[in-house]
């Protein structure tokens, strides 16, 4: 079964400092991986996806199979990235079901 | 383009009631998977439905069950409510099968069982 690990609940960062919040990830075959963001008050949002090798509001992610992670970085936080992030893993079965995590909730100070 | 939106938005039922939860696809989506979000915890998936069909099913009884109709809108049904089953629902809508396809959320429907 797949599963998604997100170790911090809580993490919290001065305005300007590098942010990394991490994902694990257990899945047998080959995943598709995401991170999504809901911002205060407003709905789930799909922030990036691996398959892209984007990068948004300067946010990165690299996934690391050896590793199973998938882990979302940013060099220099702002305020405005205060927010609740999920990760989460899309198998390759026909339904496509996103497996989530249980989010960090990330506060940049100012 | 409208996004997705779902009703009601709020709901107070009572245990071994039935509730009926609606959402309506973003334009141009005929796929939504519905989520359940306890407190505290990430979106679980319920079931998702493409072009009117039950496509997928996560570890849920058999008393949530859902129906899509032609234009793409969805319910999702919930028989013989218990107390676990106050949560947030979730709906999404998105074009299509493909796993890296964006699913578009909506806000949710706050479901509070006494």
């Amino acid at each position: 079964a797949q599963r998604v690990t997100q170790p911090e609940k809580l993490l919290s960062v001065f305005k300007g400092a590098p942010v990394e919040l991490k994902c694990n990830y257990s899945y047998s075959g080959s995943p598709e991986l995401f991170w999504y963001v809901q911002y205060s008050r407003q709905r789930l949002q799909l922030l990036l996806r691996h398959i892209s090798r984007e990068s948004i509001k300067g946010f990165t992610a690299d996934l690391n199979k050896g590793e199973t992670s998938f882990h979302l970085k940013k060099p220099f936080a702002q305020e405005e990235d205060s927010a609740m992030y999920y990760c989460a893993l899309s198998d390759s079965g026909s339904a496509r079901q996103l497996t989530f995590g249980s989010g960090t909730q990330l506060t940049v100070l100012p | 383009e409208t996004g997705v939106t779902q009703s009601p938005t709020h709901l107070i039922k009572t245990r071994g009631q039935q509730v009926t939860l609606r959402c309506s696809s973003q334009s141009g989506h005929n796929t939504v998977s519905w989520y359940q979000q306890a407190l505290g915890q990430g979106p679980q998936f319920i079931f998702q439905y493409y072009r009117e069909e039950e496509n997928g099913r996560g570890n849920f009884p058999p008393r949530f069950s859902g129906l899509q109709f032609p234009n793409y809108s969805s319910e999702l049904n919930v028989n013989a409510l218990e107390l676990d089953d106050s949560a947030l629902y979730l709906c999404a809508s998105s074009f299509g099968l493909v796993s890296y396809n964006e699913q578009f959320f909506g806000p949710g429907t706050r479901l509070t069982v006494l």
